[in-house]
């Protein structure tokens, strides 16, 4: 199962509004990523992480890889329709060898015009 | 990044039949991943397709269900056979490319068994 927890699960926002959703997690990870996926499509690589504290930007996203290597969180700002979709987060762990990604459950973000 | 394709994009199978999805890349990758990712769910790794040697599978999955070909570097297939209701899912191909554990993926095959 799923060892990443994501939160919110989804959010219903109003265009222009700053978004924040985050991942915890008991493990500790080397990577963070983060995804969005719209409806009809594979999920799209936003952001990626590589270092504690390492704090990263792509337009109007921003994310950050946690200081205890076990959370990241990703923030929008000033939110516009087409931000819509499911956000994933994603991380290889530690303890684990390869390229093998844990994924979080996902937040569902509506931003009402 | 990387440009991956996938074929079919959706199909609507019978049970107890079987169906070979498709994923090319355009360019070479040594990793290449196959997830499932059942209806608002979200993606659960099957398995690494290794180039000139056999998948590595997840717990739960396993070959004779879901058995994958890598003959290549650009190109991968998954098998998901005797097919039953419970295997209606989104299928994704991705390649590990760019930087260290980068995951790209296609735009997923949408099945439906009935």
């Amino acid at each position: 199962g799923q060892q990443l927890n994501q939160s919110p699960q989804s959010m219903f926002i109003q265009e222009g509004e700053d978004v924040s959703m985050n991942c915890t997690s008991s493990s500790i990870f080397n990577t963070w990523l983060w995804y969005k996926q719209e409806p009809g499509e594979g999920p799209v690589l936003l952001i990626a992480l590589y270092k504690a504290g390492e704090l990263t930007s792509n337009g109007r996203l921003t994310a950050q890889f946690g200081i205890t290597r076990k959370d990241s969180f990703l923030n929008i700002s000033a939110s516009i329709p087409s931000d819509v979709g499911i956000y994933f987060c994603a991380g290889t762990k530690e303890e684990t060898s390869g390229s093998r990604l844990t994924f979080g459950e996902g937040t569902q973000l509506t931003v009402n015009p | 990044s990387a440009v991956i394709s996938q074929k079919p994009s959706r199909d609507i199978c019978q049970r107890g039949t079987s169906l070979t999805i498709q994923c090319q890349v355009d360019s070479q990758v040594t990793m290449m991943f196959w997830y499932r990712q059942q209806p608002g769910q979200s993606l659960t790794l099957i398995a690494t397709a290794n180039q000139g040697s056999e998948a590595t599978y997840e717990s739960g999955f396993v070959i004779d269900k879901f058995p994958i070909s890598r003959p290549n570097l650009t190109f991968s297939t998954l098998t998901v056979s005797n097919m039953s209701p419970e295997d209606s899912s989104i299928y994704l191909c991705s390649v590990r490319a760019g930087l260290a554990y980068e995951q790209y993926f296609g735009p997923g095959t949408r099945l439906t068994v009935t």
